[in-house]
């Protein structure tokens, strides 16, 4: 079975220019996490997404990030515009749905690694 | 703020050498996951501990939940140079139903 996919695996992008990052989680998850991993740092959630929903969005930087997830399968997350301080790693998670995020198991993806010049 | 703090930051040790590893915090969590994350991939789940006192054992790991839920700790016998990578703990519980990680312990094991 396929795990989550991710896509691009590599950006390298010009301050201020707009980047999306897409992902494709496993087939029958409804969960599905944004999060950013910056060096030397544990993951940190963005916006988790239960089926098309966005049920937590707080750590999402409004003013720049924008999220979303049709139908409830596929996600892309977008930066417009992109700073420096944005160069990171973005995983992708997704987990079954049926109990606490906590306690479900999680299943990430390759990431993608932005480098904001 | 829930804050999970591991130690140490850095191990490197020799094949066949046993290791223990930190995750503390001064807050209670309902469960408690460890990752191990190899460069230029995610993070991958090992184990999850809910109950309080709780030990795991997965192969030559063992995980302890501690009695009142605030800490763990990740015991591995016999290091293989396979257990190179960084260790990740990530707490979760609490109104925002959220994992909370770590910043992890990067173990290089020499052959």
């Amino acid at each position: 079975e396929a795990g989550v996919v991710q896509s691009p695996r590599y950006k390298i992008i010009e301050k201020k220019q707009p980047v999306a990052f897409w992902c494709n989680p496993i087939s029958g998850h409804n969960t599905l996490y944004w999060y950013l991993q910056n060096l030397g740092q544990g993951p940190e959630l963005l916006i988790r997404y239960e089926n098309e929903e966005a049920v937590d969005d707080s750590q999402l930087p409004k003013d720049r990030f924008s999220a979303e997830r049709l139908k409830g399968v596929d996600s892309t997350l977008k930066i417009q515009p992109a700073e420096l301080g944005d160069s990171a790693v973005y995983l992708c998670a997704s987990s079954l749905g049926y109990g606490q995020p906590y306690q479900e198991t999680q299943y990430f993806g390759p990431g993608t690694r932005l480098l904001v010049l | 703020t829930q804050l999970l703090e591991q130690s140490p930051q850095f191990l490197s040790i020799q094949e066949g050498e046993n290791l223990t590893v930190y995750c503390n915090s001064s807050s209670v969590f309902s469960s408690l996951q460890w990752y191990r994350q190899e460069p230029g991939e995610g993070p991958v789940l090992l184990v999850t501990v809910v109950t309080g006192g709780e030990v795991k054992k997965l192969k030559r790991l063992t995980f302890q939940f501690g009695d009142a839920r605030k800490d763990s700790s990740l015991h591995i016998t016999a290091a293989q140079t396979g257990d190179t990578g960084l260790y990740l703990c990530a707490g979760g519980g609490g109104a925002n139903s959220k994992l909370t990680f770590g910043k992890g312990i990067t173990l290089s094991v020499r052959p």
